[in-house]
């Protein structure tokens, strides 16, 4: 059971450049979350998605897009990369958005922004 | 605005030792607060997560309690073991945050032999 996984690990870009990151779950999950993670700022939520379909933005949305491609994907994507978005890239998925529900994370997308 | 916060940011201490982790929140409404290890280089896991209405919850060597009035929440590991070694994350879900969780910036936990 892989539960959520990411790829790539580790990527380095050039300001300018595009990418997506690349997260898919199996556990059957309805809502999916994309979080960067910086020194000193801890985590920060990104976008997410609450079911297949939909995307709302989070706290820090400007300069990224995603896509909630089924219910299994959910993909993070820069269109023009900035050294401001060097960071940890993390995708987690819950059962829906109750309160009750755990976030279950994947190892994390290590992004440099040269 | 809605914070947490984590103190210390860094406790070493000698294996076998019982230990407090701690965690403060500034909003007593909450949904819930959830407990989370992160090792050097890897992801989140879940440890425990307590709902608003309850005051604590238990997996094998770890205790978390949650004081809304006071907005403080500790994890307690007994008898730490070098294994527990690992980044403790306490997030927090506010009403007001819609889905969002609200993260500390985590206690750098190391437990020498």
């Amino acid at each position: 059971n892989a539960g959520v996984t990411q790829t790539p690990k580790f990527q380095v870009l050039k300001t300018g450049q595009s990418m997506t990151l690349q997260c898919a779950q199996d556990m059957n999950h309805n809502s999916m979350y994309w979080y960067r993670q910086d020194p000193g700022m801890g985590l920060r939520l990104i976008y997410y998605s609450a079911s297949e379909g939909t995307t709302d933005k989070g706290e820090v949305p400007n300069g990224y897009n995603v896509s909630r491609l089924n219910k299994r994907e959910f993909s993070l994507r820069l269109e023009s990369a900035a050294p401001s978005q060097t960071s940890v890239y993390f995708c987690a998925s819950s059962e829906d958005l109750l309160a009750k529900n755990i976030q279950y994370f994947g190892a994390g997308t290590r992004l440099s922004v040269l | 605005k809605q914070e947490v916060t984590q103190i210390p940011a860094a406790l070493s201490v000698p294996e076998g030792e019982n230990l407090v982790l701690n965690c403060s929140f500034t909003d007593s409404a909450i949904y819930n607060l959830q407990w989370f290890r992160q090792d050097p280089g890897k992801g989140l896991t879940s440890l425990l997560l307590i709902q608003s209405s309850q005051r604590e919850q238990t997996s094998g060597r770890l205790n978390a309690s949650l004081d809304k009035s006071s907005g403080r929440s500790t994890l307690y590991i007994a008898a730490s073991q070098p294994g527990d070694s690992a980044t403790y994350l306490c997030a927090v879900r506010f009403p007001a945050s819609g889905s969002r969780l609200t993260f500390g910036e985590g206690t750098q936990l190391t437990v020498n032999p």
